[in-house]
């Protein structure tokens, strides 16, 4: 099945600064790979994702690209603030949806 | 637009007690819906997931179940608690491009 690494576990940034999260897949037939936040006591929000035919994607301060032929994604965060500290999750899908274990942002102010 | 609920929000049960969650999803019809758990840390188990009214699959061996008994509605179930049951019990929904939206979750503390 799929297999999903997720680094780092643990990430703290001054605000203001930016923030990567790196993700790499085991499956070269996924094709879908979104972005989840999470606060503490929610669940998890979609907040970006990128389909197999794109090479990145931004939404303001947020941004994922893919390399393909790497099999690894990225989850970029521009001008961060308090309030985009959580746990974020990255996920594969070919078949089902595989999640990575989480990275704990902390920005501080 | 789809939404999704889940309840109760947060539960404290005895060791022994019967479970109930339940999950109902509005806005779309024949979704695939999954029972996710969060144990201490972060990450995401997937309990058992649904394909259709009656189909269930489970992912991983435990004292848990789920069933399907209407389109839009999932409930997860135990007879038996254990104290390793406690964590935070997600509710979600995948559309049609592969996109998983989840509910708000459960917190279950088994005593």
């Amino acid at each position: 099945g799929e297999n999903v690494e997720q680094h780092p576990s643990t990430l703290s940034v001054q605000e203001g600064d930016s923030a990567v999260i790196k993700c790499t897949y085991s499956d070269s037939a996924s094709n879908y790979f979104p972005w989840y936040k999470q606060e503490l006591g929610k669940g998890p929000q979609l907040i970006i994702d990128i389909r197999s035919n794109v090479g990145e994607k931004k939404d303001q301060r947020i941004a994922v690209t893919l390399n393909k032929t790497a099999k690894h994604f990225s989850l970029h965060i521009t001008e961060t603030q308090p309030e985009d500290s959580a746990v974020y999750f990255c996920a594969v899908a070919g078949g089902t949806l595989t999640f990575g274990k989480g990275t704990m942002l902390l920005v501080s102010p | 637009s789809q939404t999704i609920h889940q309840w109760p929000a947060t539960l404290v049960q005895p060791v022994g007690s019967p479970l109930s969650l339940e999950c109902t999803v509005e806005g779309t019809s024949n979704p695939n819906l999954y029972w996710y758990r969060q144990a201490a840390g972060r990450g995401l188990q997937l309990l058992f997931y649904s394909v259709g009214i009656g189909q269930i699959s489970s992912e991983v061996p435990q004292n848990l179940s789920a069933s399907r008994p209407q389109d839009r509605q999932f409930i997860l179930s135990s007879k038996k608690l254990l104290l390793s049951d406690s964590g935070f019990y997600l509710c979600a929904w995948m559309d049609s491009g592969n996109t998983i939206y989840f509910g708000e979750g459960s917190w279950l503390t088994v005593v």
